[in-house]
């Protein structure tokens, strides 16, 4: 089975803090994908990355970046957290061609103090 | 901009009842996902559509894309209380440019009681 694993499951940091969130896959995918989700909203993408090193802005990249540097792991960086970043992050990927479900990981609840 | 509505958003409904969920979305695409999440899980993929009167079913959900109306449904058979969880549609705007930048509606919250 498809493991997609972030590494953490709730994290709480203070304001202006840098914050990392990291995400593996086990499955050899070329697609992966940072979402956040908050309630009465679904789900709303921020960056993806198709191949090492290589990324594009989602719907709501305003105050996030990422990096890939190698094809399991996909990092997504809050350079300077703030309040309005609270919110459950969900990492996941896929193979291409691009007809592929998604896989996601368990989520990490991030809480901005 | 794509965007991609469900109705209901809840729904309490009582076992052995039949339900539709609808999602329909606003720009042309043949690409349609359903997804379902557990409180406190991860989403779990439920059906990928792919063409105009796609249909899929597993168990007691069944679910249909018609890409002329921009819809699709999604349908529940004689509920049990173990599909009570929240399910997402989402849409691919762009199918043909490589990853799946897939658009999500806000969730259904289905809760099915005894």
């Amino acid at each position: 089975d498809v493991k997609v694993t972030q590494s953490s499951r709730y994290l709480v940091k203070r304001t202006g803090e840098k914050v990392f969130l990291e995400c593996v896959q086990d499955m050899d995918h070329e697609n992966m994908f940072w979402y956040r989700q908050d309630p009465g909203l679904g789900l709303r993408l921020i960056y993806f990355s198709y191949d090492v090193k290589m990324k594009e802005k989602g719907d709501i990249p305003e105050g996030y970046s990422v990096s890939r540097e190698k094809k399991e792991r996909f990092s997504l960086i809050l350079e300077s957290a703030s309040t309005n970043q609270t919110s459950m992050y969900l990492c996941a990927s896929s193979s291409n061609p691009g007809v592929e479900k998604l896989f996601f990981g368990s989520g990490t609840q991030l809480s901005v103090l | 901009e794509l965007k991609v509505e469900q109705n209901p958003l809840f729904l309490s409904m009582q076992e052995g009842k039949n339900y539709t969920i609808y999602c329909n979305y606003s720009t042309t695409s043949d690409r349609l996902y359903w997804y379902r999440q557990d409180p406190g899980k991860s989403l779990e993929s439920l059906f990928v559509l792919l063409s105009n009167g796609a249909v899929k079913q597993e168990g007691r959900l069944m679910a249909s894309l018609d890409t002329k109306a921009r819809l699709s449904t999604l349908h529940i058979t004689a509920a049990v209380h173990d599909l009570s969880a929240t399910y997402f549609c989402a849409v691919d705007p762009d199918p043909f440019q490589g990853a799946q930048k897939l658009v999500f509606g806000q969730g259904t919250r289905l809760t099915i009681n005894p």
